[in-house]
């Protein structure tokens, strides 16, 4: 299985916002709804940010979102913040049942 | 509050086994699926596998003939050996639980332990 692709880093002022792309194929993404984003600041462990594609857990800011069309996700930051600097990583189910993660972005504020 | 912390060798001769320990406390591993998660040294995460609490398990296609998980209950611990080790392998390595909720499991990582380093080197 191959890694989902991610650009390798996006940059954005404070208070804009940034989107993150995830492209997989009709065996990933395409096919399910399942689809995950992690944050994962230097030198720490990633943190769940988003499941099921746009869904957030209980204590993500709601400047986080994400969506999905055909086989490529997206995580966008909405009023870019000075501590979401980070590294983000999608995963999806596959039709193998495995999972797959992206290459990684790194996210940089201005 | 479900804390994870992985335990094991950190130096690997390579051609040998890595072996490594994940201890899960706050919380009972039944009714969940464990993972294992690497990432080399400034590289991306790579998923390796995961084991049901039942003891069933799926494995990362590229890994598979070298990996093993296991699960002891009894001590809420799930452990990976990897065999045949290279530098490649060389890694941080991550614990992660899968959630489930009833009979039912989803496709996220809830709770991560923080990492144990693995170095491959003779």
């Amino acid at each position: 299985q191959s890694a989902l692709t991610q650009p390798p880093s996006v940059s954005g002022s404070p208070g804009q916002s940034v989107t993150i792309s995830c492209t997989g194929t009709s065996s990933d993404v395409g096919s399910y709804n399942r689809v995950s984003w992690y944050q994962q600041p230097p030198g720490t462990a990633p943190k769940l940010m988003i499941y099921d594609v746009s869904n957030r857990p209980s204590g993500v800011p709601a400047r986080f979102s994400g969506s999905k069309s055909g086989n490529t996700a997206s995580l966008t930051i909405s009023g870019l913040q000075a501590e979401d600097e980070a590294d983000y990583y999608c995963s999806s189910y596959t039709s193998s049942t495995t999972y797959v993660f992206g290459t990684g972005t790194k996210v940089t504020v201005l | 509050q479900v804390q994870l912390q992985e335990s094991g060798q950190g130096v690997v001769k390579p051609s040998e086994t890595l072996s490594l320990t994940c201890t899960v406390s706050g919380g009972s591993i039944s009714s969940y699926y464990w993972n294992w998660i690497r990432q080399p040294p400034g590289k991306g995460l790579e998923w390796i596998g995961y084991i049901y609490y039942t003891g069933t398990t799926n494995y990362n296609p590229s890994l598979k003939s070298r990996v093993t998980i296991s699960v002891d209950t009894s001590k809420n611990q799930f452990s990976l050996k990897l065999s045949s080790v290279t530098a490649a392998d060389t890694a941080v390595y991550y614990c992660a639980r899968g959630y489930c909720s009833g009979d039912s499991c989803y496709s996220w990582f809830d709770y991560w332990g923080q990492g144990t380093l693995v170095t491959v080197s003779s």
